[in-house]
C-alpha cells in the first residue's frame, strides 16, 4: 500500500486558486490517485480520481506527472466553504483498505 | 452518486452499555462496507472490512470482541461497540463500495459520534 505526503495545512483567501500536491513515490503500476474532502464531523466526500496526465470534473482539476509520483488538486477560485481537511489516497482496483495519511487542513480565508 | 446512510448520527452513553451503528447502501449493493474510526484531529483509521455473509477482517489491534460487526445482508452493516467505555469516544465512519469497482467508487456515511460518559 502506498503510502502518502501532504502538506499539513494550507491557507489561502476566497477567490484564488489552490493547488495541494501530494507525493506518492512508492505508487505501484496499476494504482489510482483519489482525493477526498471532509468536514468536520462527516465522512469523506469523494473529489476527483486519475491515474496520469490531467482529469478535469466540476469541482477541480488533478495534475499527475509522468513518473505518477506526486500529484496536485487544483480547486478553482475557493470560497469559504471550501475549508476542509484534504485527503490524497493511492490504491489500484480492488484495493479498498487504503492508508489514510493526515490529510491537508485548508483554511479560505474572506 | 450513491448514497450511504448512518445511523445514529450521535449517540452518547453510560460506560459499560453497547452501542449499535447501522451503515445502509440506500441505492446500491455493497457486498463489502469498511468501518473506520476518527479521533479529533487525526485521520481515519480502517478497523475492519466487512463482507456480505461472512466474518468481518479486521485490523491489527482492533479487538475483534468488542467491536462486533454483522452484515447480514447487502445493504446493512451494523458496528456494535461492546462495553463501551470513554476511551471508546470516537467518530465512527462506515464506506461502502459501489459495483462498478474502483477505489473512486468508496462511498462514505456522514459518520456516527459515540461519546461514553
Amino acid at each position: 500500500l502506498a503510502k502518502t505526503t501532504q502538506p499539513i495545512s494550507m491557507d489561502s483567501y476566497e477567490g484564488q486558486e489552490v493547488n495541494i500536491t501530494c507525493s506518492h513515490n512508492n505508487i505501484a503500476t496499476n494504482d489510482y490517485i483519489t482525493w477526498y474532502q471532509q468536514f468536520p464531523s462527516q465522512g469523506p466526500r469523494f473529489i476527483i480520481q486519475g491515474y496520469k496526465t490531467k482529469v478535469t470534473n466540476e469541482v477541480a482539476s488533478l495534475f499527475i506527472p509522468a513518473d505518477r509520483k506526486s500529484s496536485t488538486l487544483s480547486l478553482p477560485r475557493v470560497s469559504l466553504s471550501d475549508t476542509a481537511v484534504y485527503y490524497c489516497l493511492v490504491g489500484g482496483p480492488g484495493n479498498y483498505q487504503l492508508i489514510w495519511g493526515a490529510g491537508t487542513k485548508l483554511i479560505i480565508k474572506p | 452518486g450513491a448514497v450511504v446512510s448512518q445511523h445514529p448520527s450521535r449517540v452518547i452513553c453510560k460506560s459499560g452499555t453497547s452501542v449499535k451503528i447501522e451503515c445502509r447502501s440506500l441505492d446500491f449493493q455493497a457486498t463489502t462496507m469498511f468501518w473506520y474510526r476518527q479521533f479529533p484531529k487525526q485521520s481515519l483509521m480502517l478497523m475492519a472490512t466487512s463482507n456480505e455473509g461472512s466474518k468481518a477482517t479486521y485490523e491489527q489491534g482492533v479487538e475483534k470482541d468488542k467491536f462486533l460487526i454483522n452484515h447480514a445482508s447487502l445493504t446493512l452493516s451494523t458496528l456494535t461497540v461492546t462495553s463501551a467505555h470513554p476511551e471508546d469516544s470516537s467518530f465512527y465512519i462506515c464506506s461502502a463500495r459501489g459495483a462498478s469497482g474502483g477505489i473512486g467508487e468508496l462511498f462514505f456515511g456522514e459518520g456516527s459520534r459515540l461519546t461514553v460518559l
